[in-house]
C-alpha cells in the first residue's frame, strides 16, 4: 500500500463546476497535510495546508481533513481553465521544520471551457 | 511563504561530468532544506535532507557519493551530481520551510538536467 494515494485521473470538469480531488494516507500518526498545484514543466506551488479535522477555506479552494478516515480532499469551486494542472497531496508525520513530505502521485485536472 | 531560487534552471552536460545545482532561500534562513527529483509524469521523490552545519540525510536508495549535498550557509544548499549519466537526467527541485509556518515547504523553480 502506498503511503499517500491519489486518483491519477485525468479528472475533467466543465468551467464553473466544482472539482473534487481526493487523497488517502496510510500512516495514522500523520500530522500535517498539504495540497500543491503543479503546472507542466514547473515546480509545485503550495495551495493549502491543513492540520486539524474539518474544513479550511481560502478563496475558491477548500481543504477537508478527516483523520479518522485518513482522508484529505481539495475542492475547487468555480473551476477555471487556468486551474488545469496536476494537484499533489503531501503528508508529513510531524509538525515542525525538518519533517519530510511524502507525496502522492498527483491527480491531473482538466477544466474544459 | 518563502522565496526559493535555484540555479541553473536548465543544464545539458556530457556523460561523466559533474553538475552543481544551487538552492537559495532568499528571505528566510533555513537550517533544513530538501532535495527532490521528479521524472516525467511521476511524482516528487525526496532524495535527501540538507542540514546546515551537519551531514545531509539521504533517503534509502540514494547514493550519497553520487549526489553530494552541502549546506554551506543558512541560505544556501548545493547538490552536485557527480559523474552524471543519462539515467540521471531529471527535474531536480529543492524546497525550504516557510517563514510564517515552518511546517510548510516552498519549492524552488527547479533545474532540468539532461545528460547526453
Amino acid at each position: 500500500q502506498k503511503e499517500v494515494e491519489q486518483n491519477s485521473g485525468p479528472l475533467s470538469v466543465p468551467e464553473g463546476a466544482i472539482a473534487s480531488l481526493n487523497c488517502t494516507y496510510s500512516d495514522r500518526v500523520s500530522q500535517s497535510f498539504f495540497w500543491y498545484r503543479q503546472y507542466s514543466g514547473k515546480s509545485p506551488e503550495l495551495i493549502m495546508s491543513i492540520y486539524s479535522n474539518g474544513d479550511k477555506e481560502d478563496g475558491r479552494f477548500t481543504a477537508q481533513l478527516n483523520k479518522a478516515s485518513q482522508y484529505v480532499s481539495l475542492l475547487i469551486r468555480d473551476s477555471q481553465p487556468s486551474d488545469s494542472a496536476t494537484y499533489l497531496c503531501a503528508v508529513n508525520r510531524v509538525r515542525n521544520q525538518g519533517g519530510k513530505l511524502i507525496f502522492g502521485q498527483g491527480t491531473e485536472l482538466s477544466v474544459k471551457p | 511563504g518563502a522565496v526559493v531560487s535555484q540555479h541553473p534552471s536548465r543544464v545539458i552536460c556530457k556523460s561523466g561530468t559533474s553538475v552543481k545545482i544551487e538552492c537559495r532561500s532568499l528571505d528566510f534562513q533555513a537550517t533544513t532544506m530538501f532535495w527532490y527529483r521528479q521524472f516525467p509524469k511521476k511524482s516528487l521523490m525526496l532524495m535527501a535532507t540538507s542540514n546546515e552545519g551537519s551531514k545531509a540525510t539521504y533517503e534509502q536508495g540514494v547514493e550519497k557519493d553520487k549526489f553530494l549535498i552541502n549546506h554551506a550557509s543558512l541560505t544556501l544548499s548545493t547538490l552536485t551530481v557527480t559523474s552524471a549519466h543519462p539515467e540521471d537526467s531529471s527535474f531536480y527541485i529543492c524546497s525550504a520551510p516557510g517563514r510564517e509556518d515552518r511546517n510548510e515547504q516552498f519549492f524552488g523553480p527547479g533545474t532540468r538536467l539532461t545528460v547526453l
